[in-house]
């Protein structure tokens, strides 16, 4: 069983477009995150979502939108996709209060063409 | 927002041999934790060293942390080509979150 998962895992778009990433947990967990890795690897937190209230948000242009429906998702929105949001984007979860330990989903590669 | 920042970019070691990676960072935390990230994988969780401990073992792991000198080591004895991956250090402040380096990339040879 997938403990974190991501849809889709591969996205190729065009410059201008709007796109959706889906993220779901099923540790139960009361936290999710997004992270965006670039193309040199670097991993920055974008966002975290404590029982489905924003509680980080990093310096991120306002193009993407966090929801979280319920505790077990959080989904990332990107309006007018630039060529420099092609990274690889990965959600993660953990229990605050708990072992601290974050889960990472596969990530979704995304490609701005 | 503070970061951890591995020192070597890039490491290559033959089988058998030991791995050492560094990480420094800058404020304080509460608890330092090492990740793994396979080629074109998500992050996978190695091991927490808290702020109060100096020395964890886990497995062919050892971590230590040393809060005065803002840094932890990760050393990886008697590597296998298995162990071929990029291994990223991340504080955890403030309850929530944890800021990542760039990763130091291990590349093990048979």
């Amino acid at each position: 069983d997938t403990a974190v998962s991501q849809t889709p895992k591969y996205l190729v778009t065009q410059m201008g477009n709007d796109k959706s990433i889906k993220c779901e947990q099923n540790l139960g967990h009361d936290t999710m995150y997004w992270y965006k890795q670039d193309s040199k690897k670097f991993l920055k937190i974008m966002f975290s979502y404590n029982n489905k209230e924003l509680i980080i948000n990093e310096t991120v242009p306002n193009r993407f939108s966090p929801k979280s429906p319920d505790k077990a998702h959080l989904n990332l929105h990107i309006n007018s996709l630039e060529l420099g949001d092609s990274a690889v984007y990965f959600c993660a979860s953990s229990q605050v209060g708990g072992t601290y330990e974050q889960y990472f989903g596969p990530g979704t590669r995304l490609t701005v063409t | 927002s503070q970061q951890g920042e591995e020192d070597p970019q890039a490491l290559s070691i033959q089988e058998g041999e030991n791995a050492t990676m560094n990480c420094s960072y800058k404020t304080s935390i509460n608890n330092l934790q090492w990740y793994r990230q396979n080629s074109g994988r998500g992050l996978v969780h190695l091991i927490l060293i808290r702020s109060n401990e100096r020395e964890k073992h886990s497995g062919r792991l050892r971590v230590t942390l040393d809060t005065s000198k803002k840094s932890s080591s990760l050393l990886i004895t008697a590597s296998r080509a298995a162990d071929t991956a990029s291994y990223f250090c991340a504080v955890f402040f403030l309850g929530y979150a944890l800021n990542f380096g760039k990763g130091t990339s291990l590349l093990v040879t048979p």
